[in-house]
């Protein structure tokens, strides 16, 4: 039973266009978490949250948006993709031992 | 900033024969890090396999061990005899104390377990 659900597994988007990624979990955990994860480089956490406070690195902080309206529900917004942003996220939620992910959805700009 | 090294990108090795995965880390400003060893199996999604968050202890998961060796940085996965099943993906990944799902991750290891 998988209780990290990322919709849809792949996705196609144009140059230019926004996109929004889906996650919901079961498990009631308080945090919420997305990695960024491209070919033969290591899963680069993007943003998480805890409870209702969103929390973005530095890095990525101007390039992704997201928004967790409920403990079960999060997604992840990019405003204007660009062939950058190409890539597996990886949606992931956890306690004080462990993350539990999702299986990722590729996303594929043209 | 913190860093985990996985100097092997892919490792063959023929069923039953030992394993070694090679991880180094390096986290600044914090003497003690947790440490990780996460695996994708194909079709699957990212999964814990073992984690240590003692410096000097060992864990171990699945016929898998890794030993927390705080002088020499090193994190490595070894598995005494590998079966095919054990084909995936290996990250080592290092997270402060404070907040365990913040995690480091190195590039990963794509093992090949031959028949």
């Amino acid at each position: 039973d998988t209780t990290v659900k990322q919709n849809p597994r792949y996705k196609l988007a144009r140059v230019g266009k926004p996109v929004n990624l889906i996650c919901s979990q079961t498990m009631n955990h308080d945090t919420m978490y997305w990695y960024q994860k491209k070919p033969n480089q290591a899963p680069k956490l993007l943003l998480f949250y805890y409870d209702k406070i969103l929390n973005r690195e530095a890095d990525t902080f101007e390039k992704f948006q997201s928004s967790r309206p409920n403990n079960s529900f999060c997604s992840l917004y990019i405003g204007s993709a660009g062939l950058e942003y190409s890539a597996m996220y990886l949606c992931a939620t956890g306690g004080r031992e462990r993350l539990f992910f999702g299986h990722g959805t590729k996303l594929s700009v043209l | 900033g913190d860093s985990v090294t996985q100097t092997e990108g892919q490792v063959t090795v023929s069923e039953s024969k030992s394993l070694i995965i090679n991880c180094t880390y390096s986290a600044t400003s914090i003497a003690y890090p947790n440490l990780f060893w996460y695996v994708r199996y194909p079709g699957e999604g990212l999964q814990l396999l073992l984690k240590v968050i003692t410096a000097g202890q060992k864990g171990s998961s699945r016929g898998f061990e890794a030993t927390y060796n705080k002088e020499t940085t090193t994190f490595h996965l070894q598995k005494a005899s590998v079966q095919e099943s054990d084909s995936a993906v290996y990250y080592c990944a290092l997270s402060r104390w404070t907040n365990t799902g913040k995690l480091t991750f190195g590039d990963g290891t794509v093992l090949t377990v031959k028949p």
